[in-house]
Protein backbone atom coordinates (compact mmCIF):
# COMPACT_ATOMS: atom_id res chain seq x y z
CA UNK A 1 0.00 0.00 0.00
CA UNK A 2 0.85 3.68 -0.19
CA UNK A 3 1.59 4.02 3.50
CA UNK A 4 1.48 2.13 6.61
CA UNK A 5 -1.86 0.91 7.65
CA UNK A 6 -2.91 0.30 11.50
CA UNK A 7 -6.45 -1.67 12.44
CA UNK A 8 -7.91 -0.84 14.24
CA UNK A 9 -8.11 2.73 14.52
CA UNK A 10 -9.60 3.15 18.11
CA UNK A 11 -10.45 0.23 20.30
CA UNK A 12 -11.74 0.36 23.95
CA UNK A 13 -11.48 -3.12 25.83
CA UNK A 14 -12.32 -3.67 29.45
CA UNK A 15 -9.97 -4.25 32.08
CA UNK A 16 -8.40 -8.04 31.76
CA UNK A 17 -9.76 -8.21 28.31
CA UNK A 18 -7.11 -9.16 25.43
CA UNK A 19 -6.53 -7.12 22.26
CA UNK A 20 -4.71 -7.18 19.53
CA UNK A 21 -3.27 -4.44 17.31
CA UNK A 22 -2.87 -4.99 13.50
CA UNK A 23 0.24 -3.40 11.06
CA UNK A 24 0.13 -3.39 7.61
CA UNK A 25 3.47 -1.79 6.80
CA UNK A 26 4.70 -0.07 3.30
CA UNK A 27 4.81 -2.84 1.14
CA UNK A 28 8.66 -4.30 0.79
CA UNK A 29 9.91 -2.64 3.93
CA UNK A 30 12.18 -4.81 5.76
CA UNK A 31 12.04 -3.26 9.02
CA UNK A 32 8.83 -2.90 11.08
CA UNK A 33 8.86 -1.11 14.88
CA UNK A 34 5.83 -0.76 17.34
CA UNK A 35 5.73 2.23 19.60
CA UNK A 36 3.75 3.28 22.49
CA UNK A 37 2.80 7.26 22.95
CA UNK A 38 1.09 8.09 25.75
CA UNK A 39 -0.54 11.55 26.13
CA UNK A 40 1.47 14.51 26.07
CA UNK A 41 4.89 12.23 25.78
CA UNK A 42 7.24 11.46 22.60
CA UNK A 43 6.74 7.77 21.11
CA UNK A 44 9.07 5.42 23.07
CA UNK A 45 10.38 2.00 21.47
CA UNK A 46 8.82 -1.24 22.08
CA UNK A 47 10.10 -3.58 19.69
CA UNK A 48 12.02 -3.80 16.22
CA UNK A 49 11.29 -6.67 13.64
CA UNK A 50 13.54 -7.39 10.68
CA UNK A 51 11.62 -9.10 7.92
CA UNK A 52 9.96 -11.94 10.08
CA UNK A 53 12.97 -11.96 12.98
CA UNK A 54 12.05 -9.95 16.42
CA UNK A 55 15.20 -8.39 16.65
CA UNK A 56 14.74 -6.31 20.02
CA UNK A 57 11.65 -6.66 22.39
CA UNK A 58 13.32 -4.82 24.95
CA UNK A 59 10.93 -1.93 25.35
CA UNK A 60 7.83 -4.41 25.52
CA UNK A 61 6.72 -3.02 29.21
CA UNK A 62 5.58 -6.74 30.43
CA UNK A 63 5.00 -10.16 29.52
CA UNK A 64 1.43 -9.21 28.87
CA UNK A 65 2.71 -7.59 25.52
CA UNK A 66 3.52 -9.99 22.75
CA UNK A 67 4.61 -8.80 18.63
CA UNK A 68 4.50 -11.29 16.00
CA UNK A 69 5.21 -10.96 12.21
CA UNK A 70 5.22 -14.29 10.87
CA UNK A 71 5.53 -14.00 7.22
CA UNK A 72 7.88 -10.61 7.63
CA UNK A 73 4.71 -8.17 6.11
CA UNK A 74 1.94 -7.73 8.37
CA UNK A 75 2.66 -7.39 12.49
CA UNK A 76 0.31 -7.80 15.52
CA UNK A 77 0.77 -6.67 18.94
CA UNK A 78 -0.97 -8.18 21.45
CA UNK A 79 -1.72 -7.23 24.45
CA UNK A 80 -3.26 -9.46 27.01
CA UNK A 81 -4.82 -8.80 30.16
CA UNK A 82 -5.45 -5.06 29.22
CA UNK A 83 -4.57 -2.57 32.56
CA UNK A 84 -5.54 0.79 32.75
CA UNK A 85 -2.18 1.89 32.24
CA UNK A 86 -1.92 -0.06 28.82
CA UNK A 87 -4.58 3.09 27.35
CA UNK A 88 -2.13 4.68 24.77
CA UNK A 89 -1.86 5.11 21.17
CA UNK A 90 0.28 2.20 19.58
CA UNK A 91 2.18 3.02 16.37
CA UNK A 92 3.67 1.07 14.03
CA UNK A 93 6.03 2.46 11.31
CA UNK A 94 8.51 0.76 8.87
CA UNK A 95 11.44 1.53 7.52
CA UNK A 96 13.05 0.25 3.75
CA UNK A 97 16.29 -1.59 3.27
CA UNK A 98 18.71 1.79 2.25
CA UNK A 99 17.64 4.47 4.20
CA UNK A 100 17.11 5.35 7.67
CA UNK A 101 13.77 7.24 7.30
CA UNK A 102 10.81 5.70 9.29
CA UNK A 103 7.54 6.32 8.58
CA UNK A 104 4.39 6.07 11.14
CA UNK A 105 1.14 4.58 10.33
CA UNK A 106 -2.26 6.24 11.56
CA UNK A 107 -1.85 4.38 15.26
CA UNK A 108 -4.14 2.44 16.97
CA UNK A 109 -5.90 4.31 20.19
CA UNK A 110 -6.11 2.33 23.20
CA UNK A 111 -8.27 2.95 26.25
CA UNK A 112 -8.78 0.47 28.57
CA UNK A 113 -11.45 1.09 30.98
CA UNK B 1 19.30 12.01 31.80
CA UNK B 2 16.47 11.22 29.05
CA UNK B 3 17.92 10.74 26.26
CA UNK B 4 16.88 13.41 23.75
CA UNK B 5 15.74 16.41 25.48
CA UNK B 6 12.78 18.21 24.15
CA UNK B 7 11.65 21.72 26.27
CA UNK B 8 7.87 20.85 26.20
CA UNK B 9 6.86 24.46 25.35
CA UNK B 10 4.29 25.60 24.64
CA UNK B 11 6.33 28.05 22.43
CA UNK B 12 4.22 31.11 21.25
CA UNK B 13 4.73 33.02 18.29
CA UNK B 14 2.79 35.31 16.09
CA UNK B 15 2.08 34.88 12.29
CA UNK B 16 4.81 35.47 10.33
CA UNK B 17 7.31 35.22 13.18
CA UNK B 18 10.38 32.82 13.20
CA UNK B 19 9.74 30.00 15.58
CA UNK B 20 13.19 28.15 16.97
CA UNK B 21 12.78 24.60 18.12
CA UNK B 22 15.31 23.10 20.02
CA UNK B 23 16.62 19.78 20.88
CA UNK B 24 19.80 17.86 22.61
CA UNK B 25 20.55 14.63 22.80
CA UNK B 26 23.04 12.29 25.03
CA UNK B 27 24.63 9.61 22.28
CA UNK B 28 27.40 11.14 21.10
CA UNK B 29 27.23 8.36 18.43
CA UNK B 30 24.15 9.32 17.10
CA UNK B 31 24.51 9.74 13.18
CA UNK B 32 21.61 11.06 11.94
CA UNK B 33 18.40 13.18 13.35
CA UNK B 34 14.94 13.92 12.62
CA UNK B 35 12.08 16.30 13.18
CA UNK B 36 8.55 15.03 12.72
CA UNK B 37 5.81 17.40 13.17
CA UNK B 38 2.30 15.70 15.25
CA UNK B 39 -0.84 17.56 14.71
CA UNK B 40 -3.01 16.91 18.12
CA UNK B 41 -5.17 13.51 17.28
CA UNK B 42 -2.29 12.48 14.46
CA UNK B 43 0.67 10.43 13.60
CA UNK B 44 4.20 11.69 13.60
CA UNK B 45 4.33 13.43 10.42
CA UNK B 46 8.19 13.35 8.82
CA UNK B 47 9.47 17.15 8.57
CA UNK B 48 13.14 16.94 7.98
CA UNK B 49 16.31 14.95 8.61
CA UNK B 50 20.10 15.78 8.87
CA UNK B 51 23.44 13.99 8.95
CA UNK B 52 26.07 16.56 8.92
CA UNK B 53 26.96 19.45 10.87
CA UNK B 54 25.76 22.62 9.75
CA UNK B 55 22.58 23.54 8.27
CA UNK B 56 19.50 22.18 5.72
CA UNK B 57 17.04 24.18 4.68
CA UNK B 58 13.61 23.05 2.53
CA UNK B 59 11.58 25.78 2.41
CA UNK B 60 10.33 27.79 4.91
CA UNK B 61 12.00 24.88 7.64
CA UNK B 62 16.01 24.90 8.41
CA UNK B 63 17.38 22.24 10.73
CA UNK B 64 20.93 23.02 12.51
CA UNK B 65 23.06 19.96 13.94
CA UNK B 66 25.80 20.54 15.73
CA UNK B 67 27.19 17.11 17.19
CA UNK B 68 29.88 18.66 19.35
CA UNK B 69 27.62 20.22 21.37
CA UNK B 70 24.96 17.31 21.01
CA UNK B 71 22.35 19.55 19.88
CA UNK B 72 20.27 20.35 16.92
CA UNK B 73 17.59 22.75 15.95
CA UNK B 74 14.49 23.04 13.68
CA UNK B 75 13.31 27.07 12.38
CA UNK B 76 10.52 27.67 11.12
CA UNK B 77 10.52 30.87 9.23
CA UNK B 78 7.23 32.83 8.12
CA UNK B 79 5.35 31.22 10.46
CA UNK B 80 1.56 30.49 9.80
CA UNK B 81 -1.06 29.28 12.36
CA UNK B 82 -1.73 25.73 10.79
CA UNK B 83 2.44 25.19 11.43
CA UNK B 84 0.57 25.05 15.35
CA UNK B 85 1.43 21.28 16.19
CA UNK B 86 4.27 19.77 18.56
CA UNK B 87 7.22 19.00 16.81
CA UNK B 88 9.09 15.84 17.97
CA UNK B 89 12.77 15.52 17.74
CA UNK B 90 14.07 12.44 17.40
CA UNK B 91 17.38 10.50 16.99
CA UNK B 92 18.59 7.40 15.50
CA UNK B 93 20.61 5.77 18.18
CA UNK B 94 22.19 2.97 15.90
CA UNK B 95 24.28 1.65 18.99
CA UNK B 96 21.69 -1.73 18.83
CA UNK B 97 23.27 -2.43 15.88
CA UNK B 98 20.06 -1.16 13.69
CA UNK B 99 18.41 1.95 12.57
CA UNK B 100 15.62 3.23 14.97
CA UNK B 101 14.84 6.32 16.57
CA UNK B 102 14.89 7.93 19.51
CA UNK B 103 12.23 10.74 20.58
CA UNK B 104 12.12 13.66 22.83
CA UNK B 105 8.56 14.67 24.28
CA UNK B 106 8.37 17.11 21.59
CA UNK B 107 7.42 20.71 21.77
CA UNK B 108 4.37 22.31 21.28
CA UNK B 109 4.10 25.39 18.68
CA UNK B 110 1.20 27.73 19.25
CA UNK B 111 0.97 30.11 15.91
CA UNK B 112 -0.95 32.84 16.72
CA UNK B 113 -2.54 34.96 13.82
Amino acid sequence: GAGVSQSPRYKVAKRGQDVALRCDPISGHVSLFWYQQALGQGPEFLTYFQNEAQLDKSGLPSDRFFAERPEGSVSTLKIQRTQQEDSAVYLCASSGQQGNTIYFGEGSWLTVV
Amino acid sequence: QKEVEQNSGPLSVPEGAIASLNCTYSDRGSQSFFWYRQYSGKSPELIMFIYSNGDKEDGRFTAQLNKASQYVSLLIRDSQPSDSATYLCAVNMNSRGYSTLTFGKGTMLLVSP
